[in-house]
């Protein structure tokens, strides 16, 4: 069983809908939990952090995060044609001293359709 | 102010050449990443150091992958003697360790082929 896990798509929503985006992983202590936007060819750039259960907030992305059930969601708002592009999953398990090496998802494709 | 730059963009090699990727972090981040990310995959830990210390190299596949950071700041992996298989994207990342906040920040990444 991989680390962490995404269903990798694609998944295709329309324009101005909510795209929920999955993840879960395997380390039950890990303590950081990310989610990245890499675009074809491009390197993955940081969408969201989430340190604590619930749910954080940032214009049309919210994160969600259930330590007990070992799930962490993405949902993006009005999603846009400019949303597409594969979004990875990474968590920062409990390591010694400052190492938060992140263990990645395989990512998940989402293709937002005008 | 200036992101994580990585040098070059793109590496073509012939089997067997030694090839050194550069890193610049963010400046002011005392922690630093190296990610192998292959084709449709997520990407691969490699290494990771703070300040110039190597605290961790598990990622690293084999003995002709070594990476340094002599004076806590810019980063060099090196690859000797490459192989096709060590055809991917090397990233790099940049990290600002303050309190709980470990949110890692990419440069542009370098594409090694390898003939």
């Amino acid at each position: 069983q991989k680390e962490v896990e995404q269903n990798s798509g694609p998944l295709s929503v329309p324009e101005g809908a909510i795209a929920s985006l999955n993840c879960t992983y395997s380390d039950r202590v890990s303590q950081s939990f990310f989610w990245y936007r890499q675009y074809s060819g491009k390197s993955p750039e940081l969408i969201m952090s989430i340190y604590s259960n619930g749910d954080k907030e940032d214009g049309r992305f919210t994160a969600q995060l259930n330590k007990a059930s070992q799930y962490v969601s993405l949902l993006i708002r009005d999603s846009q044609p400019s949303d597409s592009a594969t979004y990875l999953c990474a968590v920062s398990p409990r390591g010694a001293g400052n190492n938060r090496k992140l263990i990645w998802g395989l990512g998940t494709s989402l293709a937002v359709n005008p | 102010g200036a992101g994580v730059s990585q040098s070059p963009r793109y590496k073509v090699a012939k089997r067997g050449q030694d090839v050194a990727l550069r890193c610049d972090p963010i400046s002011g981040h005392v922690s630093l990443f190296w990610y192998q990310q292959a084709l449709g995959q997520g990407p691969e830990f490699l290494t990771y150091f703070q300040n110039e210390a190597q605290l961790d190299k598990s990622g690293l596949p084999s003995d002709r992958f070594f990476a340094e950071r002599p004076e806590g700041s810019v980063s060099t992996l090196k690859i000797q003697r490459t192989q096709q298989e060590d055809s991917a994207v090397y990233l790099c990342a940049s990290s600002l360790v303050s309190g709980i906040n470990y949110e890692q920040y990419f440069g542009p990444g370098t594409r090694l082929t390898v003939t």
